[in-house]
């Protein structure tokens, strides 16, 4: 079956650390991959697109990863500071769908 | 400004009526999509739309109905047949393919 699977487990870190969080996925080939941002009780924020051809996507103190024969994601906040603490979403285009699919997300508190 | 916005806030249902969710935007977006959010869980797909006057079901659509008349808006109704509503329902629209979501601020139903 198909599984978008993001660490139900929050992720509590230091102020100035770097937060890495991971997203695998099963059964999917997926055209490009986002990364949203949820506040509670808000709607998602879009804060990155990578392709299935890029390795890389950079933005301010955002990197993100793409490996599809690990089919993994990886999503870096460099210098975390205490506003940073949301949850985040992975989303993935599969080829051939025309919406995205979501996983559940991981809550990330970065402590002062 | 441009946005997307939901209507109302919270809404309430007694069991077996049908109840419509309001969803706008100005940001002259093609595309519009409806999920919903459970506790602790990811967004889950009911209907998008790409173009007026032509939408398609998602992983959930049972119990849901939705229009799109106009391009600005997609409306949302949930009717009696949907037999657990209460949710977190979140609209959103895009550009298109390869673009991030614009999100609302959402609509928390409870059925009373």
């Amino acid at each position: 079956s198909q599984k978008i699977e993001q660490n139900s487990e929050a992720l509590n870190i230091q102020e100035g650390k770097t937060a890495t969080l991971t997203c695998n996925y099963t059964n999917y080939s997926p055209a490009y991959l986002q990364w949203y941002r949820q506040d509670p009780g808000r709607g998602p924020v879009f804060l990155l697109l990578i392709r299935e051809n890029e390795k890389e996507k950079r933005k301010e103190r955002l990197k993100v990863t793409f490996d599809t024969t690990l089919k993994q994601s990886l999503f870096h906040i460099t210098a975390s500071q205490p506003a940073d603490s949301a949850t985040y979403l992975c989303a993935l285009m599969d080829t051939g769908r025309r919406a995205l699919t979501f996983g559940s997300g991981t809550r990330l508190q970065v402590q002062p | 400004d441009g946005g997307i916005t939901q209507s109302p806030k919270y809404l309430f249902r007694k069991e077996g009526q049908n109840v419509t969710l309001s969803c706008e935007q100005n940001l002259n977006h093609d595309a519009m999509y409806w999920y919903r959010q459970d506790p602790g869980q990811g967004l889950r797909l009911i209907y998008y739309s790409q173009i007026v006057n032509d939408f398609q079901k998602g992983d959930i659509a049972e119990g849901y109905s939705v229009s799109r008349e106009k391009k600005e808006s997609f409306p949302l109704t949930v009717t009696s047949a949907q037999k657990n509503p209460t949710a977190f329902y979140l609209c959103a629209s895009s550009i298109g393919q390869n673009y991030g979501y614009t999100f609302g601020s959402g609509t928390r139903l409870t059925v009373v």
